[in-house]
């Protein structure tokens, strides 16, 4: 079946612009996450989802960033006046169920170059 | 705080030689522990997690409570295992799938 599918795959934008990044989940994975990896660094975790709910925004680095989950299915990830440190690739996963030994499933990214 | 260390960047190999990619942690709880891995032009997919006390591709993890380590083996590398590979500990006291990455190790196996 398809996997987690997410658009654009690449965006430049310039700095102070809007972007929205948008993740498709597997169907029926009730959990969903949003990872941010600058160059030279690890993923960082962003935010969680469960259902459309999101328990756990702890990961957003400033009120510039926001997201949603509509239907327990797609989810925009936002990111406001756009920063250059903002450039990163943005990873999108899923899980069947929510628990901390689920497999996630991870979608293949969105390159976003702030310049 | 909460940390993953993957102290080695780079790891070189040649085929058929063991290799071992360390991964140490310090959390609060007892984390979910978990390895991923990106081969080159591929998403990042899990190989292998603690709690299914699985081998993977011939790759074992080992869980060290003292040492708090979880290092990758696998007793004779191919290169196909050339990959960056990334420690990935679950939050340790959520219930949830919150994976703390460490900066990754790329392998590479040479013929």
């Amino acid at each position: 079946g398809a996997g987690v599918s997410q658009s654009p795959s690449n965006k430049v934008t310039e700095k102070g612009k809007d972007v929205e990044l948008r993740c498709d989940p597997i169907s029926g994975h009730t959990a969903l996450y949003w990872y941010r990896q600058r160059l030279g660094q690890g993923l960082e975790f962003l935010i969680y989802f469960q259902g459309n709910s999101a328990p756990d925004k702890s990961g957003l680095p400033s009120d510039r960033f926001s997201a949603e989950r509509t239907g327990e299915s797609v989810s925009t990830l936002t990111i406001q006046r756009t920063q250059q440190e903002d450039s990163a690739v943005y990873l999108c996963a899923s899980s069947l169920g929510q628990g901390a030994g689920e497999t996630q499933y991870f979608g293949p990214g969105t390159r976003l170059l702030v310049l | 705080a909460q940390r993953v260390t993957q102290p080695e960047k780079l790891l070189s190999v040649f085929k058929g030689a063991p290799v071992e990619l360390k991964c140490n942690y310090s959390y609060s709880g007892s984390p979910e522990l978990f390895w991923y891995v990106q081969y080159s032009r591929q998403r990042l997919q899990l190989l292998l997690r603690h709690i299914s006390r699985e081998s993977i591709k011939g790759f074992t993890a080992d869980l060290n409570k003292g040492e708090t380590s979880f290092h990758l083996k696998k007793p004779f590398a191919q290169e196909e295992d050339s990959a960056m590979y990334y420690c990935a500990p679950n939050a340790g006291g959520t219930s949830y799938g919150k994976l703390t990455f460490g900066q990754g190790t790329i392998l590479t196996v040479h013929p």
